[in-house]
């Protein structure tokens, strides 16, 4: 299996709600990663996970909350988002090793906020 | 932080023509160059990727140079057919896994019958 899998593939939600997008991979990598992506834009490193623990956080607002429960899953929940939030959010995994890095992306989460 | 610069922003070409997109990186640390291919509405895919202590490598029609010293690399595609056309990204890292992948800033390519 070579397949970042995410969940759901469109999301649409207000201000005030409180939703979570999903992360899964089964290639035994033990770096994960959340990457936000506007239209036409290079995607954009918001947080990393190495071996279940938060070693990058790039200064992401609160309402944006990463979890790992184990090392195959990796959580993004949220919370009070803006309109501006609104973009395409990419989970992807690789390995800790150098020379072993090669990102695997996931098909992404549409998210539109209201 | 490391800041990759890409050029051109778009790039048409007629099939069968070459294709030529250039970044440079700022952090004389990265060692670790790769190539991303995103066709609209799908993930990026990595197409081709380099390291510091090689200065070209090549996988069919796609080839990628680097001259740390001027701290550039490029990325040639030969023969281009229309499904190649998409928006490429350079990155750049240093190199190993959990480190922070600073991107460029896209090459849309439109390859035209």
């Amino acid at each position: 299996d070579t397949e970042v899998t995410q969940t759901p593939k469109h999301l649409v939600m207000g201000m005030t709600n409180k939703k979570s997008l999903k992360c899964e991979q089964h290639m035994g990598h033990r770096a994960m990663y959340w990457y936000k992506q506007k239209a036409k834009k290079p995607p954009e490193l918001m947080f990393v996970y190495s071996y279940e623990k938060l070693s990058i956080n790039e200064s992401v607002p609160s309402r944006f909350s990463p979890e790992c429960p184990n090392s195959s899953l990796l959580n993004l929940h949220l919370h009070a988002l803006q309109p501006e939030d609104s973009a395409l959010y990419l989970c992807a995994s690789s390995q800790q090793d150098r020379g072993a890095e090669k990102l695997f992306f996931g098909s992404g989460t549409q998210l539109s906020v209201l | 932080g490391e800041n990759v610069e890409q050029h051109p922003s778009t790039l048409s070409v007629q099939e069968g023509d070459s294709a030529v997109i250039k970044c440079t990186y700022s952090d004389s640390a990265s060692n670790y160059f790769p190539w991303y291919k995103q066709e609209l509405g799908k993930r990026p895919q990595l197409i081709i990727d380099i390291r510091s202590n090689v200065g070209e490598k090549k996988d069919q029609r796609i080839a990628v140079t680097l001259n740390k010293t001027a701290k550039h690399f490029s990325l040639h595609i030969t023969e281009t057919q229309p499904e190649d056309s998409a928006v490429y990204f350079c990155a750049a890292s240093m190199g190993g896994g959990g480190n922070k992948l600073t991107f460029g800033t896209g090459t849309q390519l439109k390859v035209e019958l």
